[in-house]
Order: structure tokens, then C-alpha cells, then sequence
């Protein structure tokens, strides 16, 4: 069974323009999750979908949003760059809602933003 | 103060040894996990805790919810265990977001 892949790998991007990254969970995974990693704040969630609903969200701008397909494949979008939005983005699936069940990691986006 | 505090930051260790990582944590939560990061980024699941102890292999992790308080555990320790070690929570109710430790780096020299 193919893990979970999220794509592109890497990316570059100037301030002020936008990005959308995918997610493609494990076949039969119904809930992605998407995290955020830099090395000052660490890992921190941005958001959870569970069959096309978003069911939690992080502390971020509204400038962060997402969404997931009915074949529960996922994209975030961020609008109008930052530096600090410079990160690893790594998103999870898992079978049913997160809280009751493991998580597969995706190998994550890295978004340079210059 | 972070929600979940993990020790130590940094660790080294000869190939065979004992290990043990701690994460303590503030809140009230439905699930605690560990999970281990590679250089390159790639996340692997290792445990999902709500009580008591887990085994696989050689990780052990255990979990004190009356403490508030996970050690994750190493035996017989091989340079292939190098890695990033995090422990994240499941805080109960409401938005039951997952929220992480900074994590604990992990050498194990041969």
C-alpha cells in the first residue's frame, strides 16, 4: 500500500505571492491533518479534515486555509508570503478521526520563501 | 510555559545503552504519542497512549496520567536509533488539537 505523499517536495517562493501544496493520503484514509515545522516554534497543527470537513483548527492567520476532496486527498493554500512562513509542511492521514487512530506522516513540503 | 516539556533536549550515547526520554505536560489530555524524526524530515508514528505502558521491539513507552508524565525508552541502543524523538498530546475536549514538544535529539555512537 503506497504511504502517504505530499507534493511538491520542495518549493521557492518571493513575499507576497501564494502556494498550494497536496497531500495524497494512505488509500482508505478518510482524515488528513497538516503540520507546520520550523526551527524556532517546532511542529505546530494548522489543520484537521475528516470526509471534506474541516474539523479543527490551528492558531494560524486566516491567511492559511485548506481544504480536502471527496476522494479525501487535501491542499492548503497560503496566501500572500511571509518570511516566517519559510518551513516543512507535513500532513497525516489517518483511517478515522485522529483522535482514535495512528497517523502516517507524509515526507513534507519544504517552502523556502525569499 | 510550553504545554509539553520534553528532556533532554540533547542526548549521546554509546551503541548498547539504555536510553530514556521524558515528556511532561500541563493539560488534560485524551492521548499522548511519540514519534520519531529523521534527518530529511520523514515522521514515523511509534506509539498512541492513553494509559499504561507499550512495547515494540526494543521501545518501551509508558505514561503517567495522574503525573502527567511519558518516558519513551530505548533498550540495547544502535546508531540506527539516531534521530529526533517528539512527544505530542492530545488535549482533551474542545478543539483536541495536537500539540508537540520541542523533541529530544538523539546520537548513538557505534
Amino acid at each position: 500500500k503506497a504511504g502517504v505523499t505530499q507534493t511538491p517536495r520542495y518549493l521557492i517562493k518571493t513575499r507576497g505571492q501564494q502556494v498550494t501544496l497536496s497531500c495524497s493520503p494512505i488509500s482508505g484514509h478518510r482524515s488528513v491533518s497538516w503540520y507546520q515545522q520550523t526551527p524556532g516554534q517546532g511542529l505546530q497543527f494548522l489543520f484537521e479534515y475528516f470526509s471534506e470537513t474541516q474539523r479543527n483548527k490551528g492558531n494560524f492567520p486566516g491567511r492559511f486555509s485548506g481544504r480536502q476532496f471527496s476522494n479525501s486527498r487535501s491542499e492548503m493554500n497560503v496566501s500572500t508570503l511571509e518570511l516566517g512562513d519559510s518551513a516543512l509542511y507535513l500532513c497525516a492521514s489517518s483511517l478515522g478521526v485522529p483522535q482514535n487512530n495512528e497517523q502516517f506522516f507524509g515526507p513534507g513540503t519544504r517552502l523556502t520563501v525569499l | 510555559k510550553n504545554e509539553v516539556e520534553q528532556s533532554p533536549q540533547n542526548l549521546t550515547a554509546q551503541e548498547g545503552e539504555f536510553i530514556t526520554i521524558n515528556c511532561s505536560y500541563s493539560v488534560g489530555i485524551s492521548a499522548l504519542h511519540w514519534l520519531q524524526q529523521h534527518p530529511g524530515g520523514g515522521i514515523v508514528s511509534l506509539f498512541m497512549l492513553s494509559s499504561g505502558k507499550k512495547k515494540h521491539g526494543r521501545l518501551i513507552a509508558t505514561i503517567n496520567i495522574q503525573e502527567k508524565h511519558s518516558s519513551l525508552h530505548i533498550t540495547a541502543s544502535h546508531p540506527r536509533d539516531s534521530a529526533v524523538y517528539i512527544c505530542a498530546v492530545r488535549i482533551q475536549g474542545g478543539s483536541e488539537k495536537l500539540v508537540f514538544g520541542k523533541g529530544t535529539k538523539l546520537t548513538v555512537n557505534p
